[in-house]
């Protein structure tokens, strides 16, 4: 069975500054996608970046990339140069590569950015 | 991306009444679409498998009696939350994966549903 940790329930920074969010996931499978999803308070799910498990490099979305490493089984989402439209809950999950998996979810972890 | 729309956005009933929530795939068809359901603050839990033509698969712990779900088409999966009761209240989103995976296997995901029972 495949499971997403993510161990910050809540993290706090400044405009400008970066920030990362920690993610493990766990799987024997050795085909997987990891996913990174925004929910801000209206509770749409807003897809931020994407990282297979044969991707030789680090994905990157504007501000958004994805610290994988995979010996280590982890997904760091950094979000460089926070902005207030950040604050947001942020879910990591993962699925894997074959036709009807669900996305697991992490239990999330609550970015509030200040001024 | 692809569109997935959900309807109603928000629901109010009494207990004992049933609801049913629409998920809607717009312009693209899919054979598998999921249910997840969302407490506050919470993550977001699957309940099921939708897929079409065929029974849904739901995860343990989720009454299929209770919640009963339709995949009659491609682009639609009902939802019908059963003699609702104070704790079904809930968010309830639904997602949806292109045949072929998508890009990235991505799947896409509805707007949600905000059902509150009184």
């Amino acid at each position: 069975a495949q499971k997403i940790t993510q161990t910050q329930p809540g993290m706090f920074v400044q405009e400008k500054e970066a920030v990362t969010l920690d993610c493990t996931y766990d799987t024997s499978d050795p085909s997987y996608g990891l996913f990174w999803y925004k929910q801000p308070s209206s509770g749409e799910m807003i897809f931020l970046i994407y990282q297979g498990s044969y991707d030789q490099q680090n994905a990157t979305e504007g501000r958004y990339s994805l610290n994988f490493q995979k010996a280590r089984k982890s997904a760091n989402l950094v979000i460089s140069a926070s902005q207030l439209g950040d604050s947001a809950m942020y879910f990591c999950a993962m699925t894997l590569n074959q036709a009807g998996t669900a996305l697991i979810f992490g239990k999330g972890t609550t970015l509030s950015v200040s001024s | 991306g692809a569109v997935v729309s959900q309807h109603p956005s928000r629901v109010i009933c009494k207990s004992g009444t049933s609801v049913k929530i629409e998920c809607r795939s717009l312009d693209f068809q899919a054979t598998t679409m999921f249910w997840y359901r969302q407490f506050p603050k919470q993550s977001l839990m699957l309940m099921a498998t939708s897929n079409e033509g065929s029974k849904a698969t739901y995860e343990q712990g989720v009454e299929k009696d209770k919640f009963l779900i339709n995949h009659a088409s491609l682009t639609l999966s009902t939802l019908t939350v059963t003699s609702a009761h104070p704790e079904d209240s809930s968010f309830y989103i639904c997602s949806a994966r292109q045949p072929s995976g998508g890009i990235h296997n991505e799947q896409f995901f509805g707007p949600g549903t905000r059902l509150t029972v009184l």
